[in-house]
């Protein structure tokens, strides 16, 4: 099944020790997405990547950067993790990056920060 | 930590009886509203969307209705069962000239049997 796929599923990392999730889909759609959700809170937008057109959020801290490497994957690299950064990562994907329809989600990546 | 989140609005119902589940959204050019549920651990689901052209859209056992005037948009669950329990949000597409879909608070639906 053509689907959204996110590495590890739970991430332990210390304060401020880099760390990388990962995020492949099967669906070939040209735009991914990063969230994060913090704890019974709305999924919030980081950034977006359409093709290798990279798309900050303007509130994204800079802590936060991804790396896009082909069609399939994207990453989300966290430089100097805090404990305010400990929250659910999901990536999303959709089709197209104009013509608006439904973003398909992972399973998320759950970070925690000691 | 992870920091304390907010206390998500909640709506309890009984099994077979219908819900609704309502979301007041922010900019008056959204032109596409979508409906996620989100099962504990898991990512947003997609449930039905709806376009700004439209005042109602209708799936299997769901509704979206859309008033436009008062910026107002609904989920209705048919006969509801107890694996619909879940937080619902509600997403906006922001009409920026490209896909973004910005996230109501959520609503979490309790069935009991």
């Amino acid at each position: 099944d053509a689907m959204v796929i996110q590495n590890p599923r739970y991430q332990v990392t210390q304060f401020g020790k880099p760390v990388t999730l990962s995020c492949s889909q099967t669906l070939n759609h040209n735009v991914m997405y990063w969230y994060q959700q913090k704890s019974s809170q709305a999924p919030k937008l980081l950034f977006h990547y359409y093709d290798k057109d990279f798309n900050n959020e303007a509130d994204t801290p800079d802590n936060f950067q991804s790396r896009r490497p082909n069609t399939s994957f994207c990453f989300l690299d966290i430089r100097s993790p805090g404990l305010g950064d400990a929250a659910m990562y999901l990536c999303a994907t959709s089709r197209d990056r104009v013509y608006v329809n439904e973003q398909f989600f992972g399973p998320g990546t759950r970070l925690t920060v000691l | 930590g992870e920091s304390v989140g907010l206390h998500l609005p909640t709506l309890s119902v009984q099994e077979g009886d219908n819900s609704i589940i309502n979301c007041a959204y922010s900019n008056s050019a959204s032109d596409y509203f979508i409906w996620y549920k989100q099962e504990s651990g898991k990512g947003p689901q997609f449930i039905i969307d709806i376009r700004s052209n439209m005042d109602k859209r209708q799936g299997q056992r769901v509704t979206v209705l859309l008033n436009k005037t008062v910026k107002h948009l609904s989920l209705q669950i048919a006969a509801t069962q107890p694996g619909d329990s879940a937080v619902y949000f509600c997403a906006e597409n922001p009409d920026t000239g490209f896909q973004k879909l910005v996230f109501g608070t959520g609503t979490r639906l309790l069935v009991s049997p």
